[in-house]
């Protein structure tokens, strides 16, 4: 079967720096996707991966080591805004999107 | 820009009704999707269609159904509502289905089914 695993929450202060790791196992591969949602929104697209190697956009970048299955988003300097719950999906070999539960990200002052 | 719209926002429905949900998307993208979303699940797609005219079914499409008449318009339907269909449903669009188009979601639809 198809899985995505990410942490279910995590704590952290504001101006530190945060990982949230990823770990998938998925029939093919299309390229690994971070969105980030909101309490009671929708989900909004942060950045794509498809090759092993950091992505840096602004104050997040995403990893991924495709033969790991594994990936991460960092967020640094971390704001009260970027209280968020943040998806991994991955996409297959039939280009739908598999998507993980979510990690729900909660920043204190 | 509008983006994608989603109606209604919320709803309660009596089980065995039958509920239309409706998404329109005014970036004249050729994919579009629907997702329920359940606390402690991920996304998971229900229906999809890669260009006006064909719809295909996702991992869940049971006791749901979709049309794609023209490229704006995506309609979900519910023929008999249970309460196992209780949930957040969210609408998205993109341009394709290349791993390189990204999927932008509408504001979703909390329905309840007592």
């Amino acid at each position: 079967g198809q899985n995505i695993d990410q942490p279910t929450e995590m704590t952290a202060t504001e101006g530190a720096i945060v990982q949230i790791n990823c770990t998938y196992q998925t029939s093919g591969f299309n390229g690994l996707f971070w969105y980030q949602q909101h309490a009671g929104e929708a989900p909004t697209f942060l950045s794509y991966n498809v090759l092993d190697g950091l992505e840096e956009k602004g104050r997040f970048s995403s990893f991924l080591s495709r033969s790991k299955g594994y990936s991460y988003l960092l967020l640094k300097e971390l704001q009260m805004k970027d209280s968020a719950s943040y998806l991994c999906a991955v996409m297959d070999s039939n280009y739908q999107l598999i998507w993980g539960a979510g990690t729900k990200l909660i920043i204190k002052p | 820009i509008a983006g994608i719209t989603q109606a209604p926002t919320s709803q309660i429905l009596a089980a065995g009704r039958r509920m239309t949900l409706r998404c329109t998307q005014d970036m004249r993208h050729n994919a579009m999707y629907w997702y329920r979303q359940d606390l402690g699940l991920g996304l998971r797609l229900i229906h999809y269609s890669n260009t006006a005219g064909t719809t295909g079914k996702g991992e869940v499409p049971d006791g749901y159904s979709v049309s794609r008449a023209n490229t704006d318009d995506f309609p979900l339907t519910l023929a008999s509502a249970v309460p196992s269909q209780t949930s957040v449903y969210f609408c998205a669009s993109s341009r394709g289905q290349a791993s390189t188009d990204t999927q932008y979601f509408g504001p979703g639809t909390r329905l309840t089914v007592l």
